[in-house]
């Protein structure tokens, strides 16, 4: 099956710093990825969808200033976290989809981020 | 996109077969039904989807309603690695629509 991975998987910040998490699909063309975040115990929310070379769409109530999402290729798209605080701290998951070929998004493993 | 309904929590003996419900009784004709698990601290896994027709793969079977109102996911020989949150969520249409996330069904596989 598609393998979309995802760097780092944990990641601790100080708080004011900026963080960024890589997602790549690793055997297939990523023509749009997601990111999610998920908080404890809570289910995923959508935070953004892109497109490759386009500007990524926000979901109502995420600071697309906060969170800067590029999808500059087939196979990577970004998410940086700007001026990072606690409450940023949460488990981000991307996922991948080839319109092209299917319709499933796939998933990668997530990357738990701490702010301090 | 149509909201799905599921029991928070179920339990089921190690080696038989889970049964996980999913209400969507407002479910459009273009909309279609998927599944995918989480286990604790990883991404999703798709699991299996379904239009109408009752759908098998290696995984698991769905089985879908003649109205398409409710469907069942079924691991038919459950093992302790099923232990997982269970999403059951309906797709807007084909393409580039997003997956939106209940709360989904938190499966239990008791040894």
């Amino acid at each position: 099956g598609a393998v979309v991975s995802q760097h780092p998987s944990w990641v601790i910040c100080k708080s004011g710093t900026s963080v960024k998490i890589e997602c790549r699909s690793l055997d297939f063309q990523a023509t749009t990825m997601f990111w999610y975040r998920q908080f404890p115990k809570q289910s995923l929310m959508l935070m953004a969808t892109s497109n490759e070379g386009s500007k990524a769409t926000y979901e109502q109530g995420v600071e697309k200033d906060k969170f800067l999402i590029n999808h500059a290729s087939l196979t990577l798209s970004t998410l940086t976290v700007t001026s990072a605080h606690p409450e940023d701290s949460s488990f981000y998951i991307c996922s991948a989809q080839n319109l092209g070929v299917t319709y499933e998004q796939y998933f990668g493993p997530g990357t738990r981020l701490t702010v301090t | 996109d149509a909201k799905t309904t599921q029991p928070p929590s179920m339990d089921c003996a190690e080696g038989r077969a889970a049964n996980l419900p999913c209400n969507h009784s407002t479910i459009s004709g273009n909309e279609y039904v998927y599944w995918y698990r989480q286990i604790h601290s990883q991404g999703p896994q798709y699991i299996i989807h379904g239009l109408k027709n009752n759908e098998t793969n290696e995984m698991a079977s769905l089985i879908i309603t003649e109205d398409r109102k409710s469907s069942t996911l079924i691991l038919p020989h459950a093992t302790l690695r099923d232990t997982a949150v269970y999403y059951c969520i309906v797709r807007e249409s084909f393409g580039n629509e997003k997956l939106t996330f209940g709360t989904g069904t938190r499966l239990t596989i008791i040894p």
